[in-house]
């Protein structure tokens, strides 16, 4: 079927503000991951899902990051009282099993953050 | 120091150079090796992945890791204007298994 699916594609917010990212993985993938690209960063691992496991959130760059996946598929990255330096492009990946370090990731587009 | 250190550049070739990217990193217990090219407002795409330490072709794309080194390189032959993107080398294993720890990416404009 389709690719991952991102949304919103842009996101504006002011500083302060929550803001809910989702993602939409390939139908049938079971692991599920969230990457940060900043400029001058490059792709920064931020947490992911294996089916009904516990998400290693060892990438979470603070306690105002948080992310849920619901159901083994639709995932949700929140950020709470975003700052500036959120603004990222927030990009997510799924892919078949993660048995294997060797699975293919899959990206969407992403969502690009801009804080104010 | 970073996991995985990537030049930037930016770099600019003619049509038909060949075009070297090279990444080094800091931990020997990664074992899998991928290059990802990410087009301008997309998300990246596998272009090549190798298993530990040797070569791998692919048309005109050669992946190399040498893990006596610790330095992984990807070869694009006859380079085409639509080989311009961000290339972002990426490694797995380890203790790192499952996530992917990426370089910081270089940005390749091939000029016609």
């Amino acid at each position: 079927g389709a690719g991952v699916s991102q949304s919103p594609s842009n996101k504006v917010t002011e500083k302060g503000k929550d803001v809910e990212l989702r993602c939409d993985p390939i139908s049938g993938h079971t692991a599920l991951y969230w990457y940060r690209q900043s400029l001058g960063q490059g792709l920064e691992f931020l947490i992911y899902f294996q089916g009904n496991s516990a998400p290693d959130k060892s990438g979470l760059p603070s306690d105002r990051f948080s992310a849920e996946r619901t159901g083994g598929s639709v995932s949700t990255l929140t950020i709470q009282r975003t700052q500036q330096e959120d603004s990222a492009v927030y990009l997510c990946a799924s892919s078949q099993r993660i048995a294997q370090s060797t699975d293919t990731q899959y990206f969407g587009p992403g969502t690009r953050l801009t804080v104010l | 120091q970073k996991e995985v250190e990537q030049d930037p550049g930016p770099l600019s070739v003619p049509e038909g150079a060949i075009v070297s990217l090279n990444c080094t990193y800091s931990n020997s217990a990664f074992q899998y090796f991928m290059w990802y090219r990410q087009y301008s407002r997309k998300g990246p795409e596998l272009l090549m992945y190798t298993y530990s330490s040797g070569n791998k072709e692919d048309g005109r794309f050669t992946a190399q890791v040498d893990k006596s080194s610790k330095y992984i390189s990807l070869f694009i032959r006859d380079s085409q204007p639509s080989d311009s993107a961000t290339y972002l080398c990426a490694i797995a294993g380890g203790t790192s298994y499952g996530k992917l720890t990426f370089g910081q990416g270089t940005i390749l404009t091939v000029h016609p």
